[in-house]
């Protein structure tokens, strides 16, 4: 079993829907908890971090972390077509640089 | 926000031959610099860990003495394949840590790929 799993999509939605995109984990020692946007043949972009359980609110962006279910949530509200790209999470640990990811969910937003 | 930068961001090579890859924090001070290694439609993969002044810290099965790791200064460090085969062939992206932010928080590069002939 992986310690975090991600469903590669795609996923396709239409201009001004909300996305909602997830990922679960094995590994309860998580605490930091990440999403990247990567466009094709670029680097990842870091849109949220979080810490521990909770939300956090980024513009059109919204990150649920929910340690108890061991699930994680990116919600995206007005999805725009440039928001089509590969969608990663990444946990960590205390105490460690080291970050684990998702294989990464990709969106299309169609016009 | 933290800025680093690849360099290539494309080679084509012919199998047997030595590639170096190049890793800049442009406005920041790193540390700490990652490499990963991503295949297609596959997650990123941590290499290895590099640290300033000393040895890179090796994830398990990646071969030391393939993927050389130099981080000589606070603003670079370098990753060379040795002797590159086509089963090397591959999206190499490195990171960086901003020391002033927290531990976790990585800022990625653009991204090298390399073709192994």
């Amino acid at each position: 079993q992986k310690e975090v799993e991600q469903d590669p999509g795609p996923l396709s939605v239409p201009e001004g829907a909300i996305v909602s995109l997830n990922c679960t984990y094995s590994n309860s020692a998580f605490q930091y908890f990440m999403w990247y946007r990567q466009y094709s043949r670029k680097g990842p972009e870091l849109l949220m971090y979080t810490y521990s359980s909770g939300n956090k609110e980024d513009g059109r962006f919204t990150a649920q972390v929910d340690k108890s279910s061991k699930y994680i949530s990116l919600f995206i509200r007005d999805s725009q077509p440039s928001d089509s790209a590969t969608y990663l999470c990444a946990m960590s640990a205390e105490y460690t640089d080291k970050l684990i990811f998702g294989t990464g969910t990709r969106l299309q937003v169609f016009p | 926000g933290a800025v680093v930068s690849q360099h290539p961001s494309r080679v084509i090579c012919k199998s047997g031959t030595s590639v170096k890859i190049e890793c800049r924090s442009l406005d920041f001070q790193a540390t700490t610099m990652f490499w990963y290694r991503q295949f297609p439609k596959q997650s990123l993969m941590l290499m290895a860990t590099s640290n300033e002044g000393s040895k890179a810290t090796y994830e398990q099965g990646v071969e030391k003495d393939k993927f050389l790791i130099n981080h000589a200064s606070l603003t670079l460090s370098t990753l060379t394949v040795t002797s590159a085969h086509p089963e090397d062939s591959s999206f190499y992206i490195c990171s960086a840590r901003v020391s002033t932010r927290s531990r976790n928080e990585q800022f990625f590069g653009p991204g090298t790929r390399l073709t192994v002939l």
